[in-house]
């Protein structure tokens, strides 16, 4: 089985720049979670989905980030405009059950903003 | 809100030997799970071992198993047998109602041959 896909797998951008990373969950997964990890704050949801429905984006920083879910096997996380606080690795993650379980996270993708 | 606290930020074991991570966590939920995750170097986040709230019966899963305290909302892990491949950062997190996972903010461990 595929596990979750991200991509891609680093991205190095300049400030002011649109940045858009991609996730592909397991399929048959209901619900997806956007997550980013920095050294200072370690690992942060951001956003999450039930049935590419946004249920809590009360983790986005602000209103450059915005995520969406358009079908069940796609999501993206968008930054516009990127600073250079916004450099970490963001994770996307999936999981099948309603109530908590096991999330299975893709290998993440490292943005790097200058 | 609930929050989960790992005050150990760097530990060291030695080869063949055994270490445990610390992890303390809030809230006000009767029924949840808690959660090991591995982060080795290639930042892949992996699951080590899993318990449910309302087991009373600790988690082990081969050299990794757990002392879960739900009353002093405890929830450590302990490796046994330590190897090289155990080095990594290890997070223990937390699921409650909703099906999202609150993390705690690691602890990277050393194993020295």
């Amino acid at each position: 089985d595929a596990g979750v896909i991200q991509s891609p797998r680093h991205e190095v951008t300049e400030m002011g720049q649109e940045v858009t990373l991609r996730c592909k969950p397991i399929s048959g997964h209901n619900s997806l979670f956007w997550y980013r990890q920095t050294m200072m704050r370690g690992l942060e949801l951001l956003i999450y989905f039930n049935n590419n429905v946004p249920i809590d984006d009360s983790g986005m920083p602000e209103d450059r980030f915005s995520a969406k879910m358009p079908n069940a096997s796609f999501s993206t996380l968008k930054i516009q405009p990127s600073e250079p606080r916004d450099s970490a690795v963001y994770f996307c993650a999936s999981s099948r059950a309603r109530r908590t379980g096991e999330l299975f996270f893709g290998e993440g993708s490292r943005l790097t903003v200058l | 809100a609930q929050t989960v606290t790992q005050s150990q930020p760097e530990m060291s074991v030695q080869e063949a030997e055994t270490v445990t991570l610390s992890c303390t966590y809030d809230t006000s939920e009767s029924d949840y799970y808690l959660f090991w995750y591995k982060q080795p170097p290639s930042r892949q986040m992996i699951l080590v071992i899993r318990q449910e709230a309302y087991k009373q019966q600790n988690a082990t899963e081969n050299r990794f198993s757990v002392n879960f305290q739900k009353a002093a909302k405890s929830f450590s892990l302990k490796i046994s047998d330590s190897q090289l491949g155990d080095a990594a950062m290890y997070f223990c997190a937390y699921g409650g109602a909703t099906n999202k996972l609150i993390f705690g903010t690691g602890t990277l461990l050393a194993v020295q041959p």
